[in-house]
Order: C-alpha cells, then sequence, then structure tokens
C-alpha cells in the first residue's frame, strides 16, 4: 500500500520569497503523483499532476514540481510568492494501473507574510 | 450551474438526529467519491461509486450510508453519529475510476456533532 509524508506540517514565508514544500512517498509499484491546493472555506483543487515523461510538471500560477524516483520524493517548489497563494497544499499518490484510490498526505500550510 | 455542489454547507446535529449530506456534479462525471477531513489528519476516503455503483467502502462505521441515485447525485446519510464525527465532509467526482484522473472536489459540509 502507498503512503505520503509530507514533511513540513506548517511553511511561513514572506512575500516574493521562494518556496519548496516537501514530499515523500513510499509505493511497491508505479504510481501517479499530485498536488491538490485547499484555499480557506473551500474544497481541494488540482495544481498538478505527474503521470509519466518529463519528470518537471508545472501549474498555471507558477508552481512546479519534479519527480525523483530514486529518492522517491516530488517536492513542490515556486521562485517567488504571493500573498494569494496562502492555502494548505496536499501530496497525493495513486497506484499506476490501478483504480483510483489517492492517497494523501497530511498537508502543509503556506502562511505568506508581507 | 458547474463544479461540484454540496449541501449544505455547515450542519450542526445532535446524537440522535438523522441527517443528509448532498452532493451534485454538473461535469458529466462518472465517479462520486466521500471523504472526511479531520484537523492534523490526512484525508480519509470513505465511499466510491462509480456508474452508480459503490466499488469501494472503506471501512466506515454502518451510521454513515451513501447512496448514489444518479451519476449525478450523491448523499451520504447520517444517523447516531458520535462526537468524533464532526469534520469537513467532502465530495468529489472524476471522469473515471482509474488512477490517472484527477479530482474535482466541492467546498466540503462542515459537521459538528454535538
Amino acid at each position: 500500500a502507498q503512503s505520503v509524508t509530507q514533511l513540513d506540517s506548517q511553511v511561513p514565508v514572506f512575500e516574493e520569497a521562494p518556496v519548496e514544500l516537501r514530499c515523500n512517498y513510499s509505493s511497491s509499484v508505479s504510481v501517479y503523483l499530485f498536488w491538490y491546493v485547499q484555499y480557506p472555506n473551500q474544497g481541494l483543487q488540482l495544481l498538478l499532476k505527474y503521470l509519466s515523461g518529463s519528470t518537471l510538471v508545472e501549474s498555471i500560477n507558477g508552481f512546479e514540481a519534479e519527480f525523483n524516483k530514486s529518492q522517491t520524493s516530488f517536492h513542490l517548489r515556486k521562485p517567488s510568492v504571493h500573498i494569494s497563494d496562502t492555502a494548505e497544499y496536499f501530496c497525493a499518490v495513486s497506484d499506476a494501473g490501478g483504480a483510483q484510490k489517492l492517497v494523501f498526505g497530511q498537508g502543509t500550510r503556506l502562511t505568506i507574510n508581507p | 450551474e458547474t463544479g461540484v455542489t454540496q449541501t449544505p454547507r455547515h450542519l450542526v446535529m445532535g446524537m440522535t438526529n438523522k441527517k443528509s449530506l448532498k452532493c451534485e456534479q454538473h461535469l458529466g462525471h462518472n465517479a462520486m467519491y466521500w471523504y472526511k477531513q479531520s484537523a492534523k489528519k490526512p484525508l480519509e476516503l470513505m465511499f466510491v461509486y462509480s456508474l452508480e455503483e459503490r466499488v469501494e467502502n472503506n471501512s466506515v462505521p454502518s451510521r454513515f450510508s451513501p447512496e448514489c441515485p444518479n451519476s449525478s447525485h450523491l448523499f451520504l446519510h447520517l444517523h447516531t453519529l458520535q462526537p468524533e464525527d464532526s469534520a469537513l465532509y467532502l465530495c468529489a467526482s472524476s471522469p473515471g475510476t482509474g488512477g490517472t484522473w484527477a479530482l474535482h472536489f466541492g467546498n466540503g459540509t462542515r459537521l459538528t456533532v454535538t
């Protein structure tokens, strides 16, 4: 069975600073990887996903994540954050070739300070 | 209206009450899900429906009873709940149940059991 570990429960950063949210997973099979974002009082929204191909995937709002198979990681990065990026971020993994059964990490709360 | 809509947004109920949560998706998806989001815990998958047939029941207590009358609607019937059932209940949908599909979430129902 898969599992996901988000190493930081909270990450405070200043506006326009870079940020990295860490995610490690464990699985005995090939996986698909996802990052979801949850803004206050809302449900989760897909931010980006890795299915196959290029190990670097990007979102439309400047986030990127890199799949590193040897380190079983899928860290999320942004070179310059904005106040509007304040949210909770969830890493998730599903079994490639299997049924949809996303396993989520515990989430990382990103707080942007002016 | 588009996306995934959940009603009510907030619900307070006593342990002896019976209530229902409603979810409706306008995306033409074939799969629907119930997740439970508790503070400081990963999202917990409760139920999965594919084409109105339940395909996953993640060891959820019988006081939670799902119903999927068609591919656009999903209900969660609640009765004799416990205070530890207080949480945010999230509904989601996806085009299919394969592991590549991202989930589209509603904004959730915040349930408080008194």
